[in-house]
């Protein structure tokens, strides 16, 4: 079975800072398009950012607000996708879901066909 | 504030067909064919409903179409059901290795 589960997610304080962890299985993760998705309380979908595969560079892509405060990674001898957020502001508060790309076939790499099923962050004082 | 536009919401019966607008730009939704679109039901993780424009997953319902006029995608739904009523999203990508969501559209099965 396809599967992302998110972890590490809490309360931190403003200026803070939280990595998340995300553990795959099911699938070729060393293969896989890996993004971060968020949603503030109430909210639409924000993306966040991407890491490639090894294989096609393994680099990363921000999306405005994040970059600089924020870093994505990839352990893929665990199969385990990682954000490491940094310079937390209140802005920040939302619900972080993991997601792969190109898992169930689809030569799309720019969308998402398997989701988590997210880790709360609430940044506040 | 979202790059791509969505209506906040869109109603119809069950039965009927409706139909969900994206609209973004000549740099975005009009020159790259990457646009998907999600489906949220409350308190759900989002699902995958349609890619690059037009294309439907495997296991989704033929009644989910897609499609692009100029720098407008659209999501339709076909002999509306209960279970379709959620949250949907556009999302495209628009240039410089970038994805944006539309900002999300209600559906109200009445």
């Amino acid at each position: 079975e396809v599967q992302l589960v998110e972890s590490g997610g809490g309360l931190v304080k403003p200026g803070g800072s939280l990595r998340l962890s995300c553990a795959a299985s099911g699938f070729t993760f060393t293969n896989t398009w890996m993004n971060w998705v968020r949603q503030a309380p109430g909210k639409g979908l924000e993306w966040v950012g991407r890491i490639k595969s090894k294989t096609d560079g393994g680099t990363t892509d921000y999306a405005a607000p994040v970059s600089g405060r924020f870093t994505i990674s990839r352990d893929d001898s665990k199969n385990t996708l990682y954000l490491q957020m940094n310079s937390l502001k209140t802005e920040d508060t939302a619900i972080y879901y993991c997601t792969g790309a190109g898992v169930t076939g689809i030569l799309d790499y720019y969308s998402m066909d398997v989701w988590g099923q997210g880790t709360t962050v609430t940044v506040s004082s | 504030q979202s790059d791509l536009t969505q209506p906040a919401s869109v109603s119809g019966s069950p039965g009927q067909s409706i139909t969900i607008s994206c609209t973004g730009t000549s740099s975005d939704v009009g020159t790259y064919n990457l646009v998907s679109w999600y489906q949220q039901h409350p308190a759900k993780a989002p699902k995958l409903m349609i890619y690059e424009v037009s294309k439907r997953p495997s296991g989704v319902s033929n009644r989910f179409s897609g499609s692009k006029s100029g720098n407008t995608a659209s999501l339709t739904i076909s002999g509306l059901q209960a279970e379709d009523e959620a949250d949907y999203f556009c999302c495209s990508y628009v240039g410089s290795k970038i994805l944006a969501f539309g900002g999300g559209t209600k559906l109200t099965v009445l």
